[in-house]
């Protein structure tokens, strides 16, 4: 099984609203991902947490703020968004994180939610 | 700053022939490669990985990587149409300062497969 789930799968916000996007997985993998993706553009990688730690973030504007509250779960809270934030926001996770190994570094996404900040 | 390339696109090929994705990169550190295919409005959907230099095969479809080049390929055999999507070439590398992986993508090449 390399199921990562998300909710919701569609979220409409305004721009002095705060809501949370939700990432899970079961599969015992220990770094989790989140990325924007804009339209006809590559993912773009926010956040990373390595065994439930913030390891890497790419200079994501505050109103954006990741959450690891166990090894399963993931979450992005969103507060404050500009309509420019409207995108897929994906979730990965990868079993061990670590860019030297082989196979154990295979990342694997979930269906995303797809953001629209009005 | 590390790169992936791939090759422009748009590609349209008709039924039933060879598509042909091309990557390079410019980490020679990386160790691990892999192509995701995503239609329109999804997520990235893995389809092939691969980690040694030479091919690998997983039913219509064969990976190749040349470490020495710096390149990795995707050939999609008989293509159907189910196939059009866009596909994104990925390379993992440690980022900086670390041994954490980190996906790099390439732009993506968008395929036709045309009846």
């Amino acid at each position: 099984d390399t199921e990562v789930t998300q909710t919701p799968k569609h979220l409409v916000m305004g721009m002095t609203n705060k809501k949370s996007l939700k990432c899970e997985q079961h599969m015992g993998h220990r770094a989790m991902y989140w990325y924007k993706q804009k339209a006809k553009k590559p993912p773009e990688l926010m956040f990373v947490y390595s065994y439930e730690k913030l390891s890497i973030n790419e200079s994501v504007p505050s109103r954006f703020s990741p959450e690891c509250p166990n090894s399963s779960l993931l979450n992005l809270h969103l507060h404050a968004l500009q309509p420019e934030d409207s995108a897929l926001y994906l979730c990965a996770s990868t079993l061990m994180g670590n860019g030297l190994l082989g196979s154990t570094d295979t990342q694997y996404f979930g269906p995303g939610t797809r953001l629209t900040v009005l | 700053q590390k790169e992936v390339e791939q090759n422009s696109g748009p590609l349209s090929v008709p039924e039933g022939a060879i598509a042909s994705l091309n990557c390079t990169y410019s980490d020679r550190v990386s160790q691990s490669f892999f192509w995701y295919r995503q239609y329109s409005g999804k997520s990235p959907e893995l389809i092939m990985s691969i980690y040694s230099n030479g091919d690998k095969e997983d039913g219509r479809f064969t990976a190749q990587l040349n470490k020495a080049s710096q390149y990795v390929s995707l050939l999609i055999r008989d293509s159907q149409p189910s196939d059009s999507a866009t596909y994104l070439c990925a390379v993992n590398s440690p980022d900086r300062g670390s041994t954490l992986g980190r996906l790099y993508f390439g732009r993506g090449t968008q395929l036709t497969v045309w009846p």
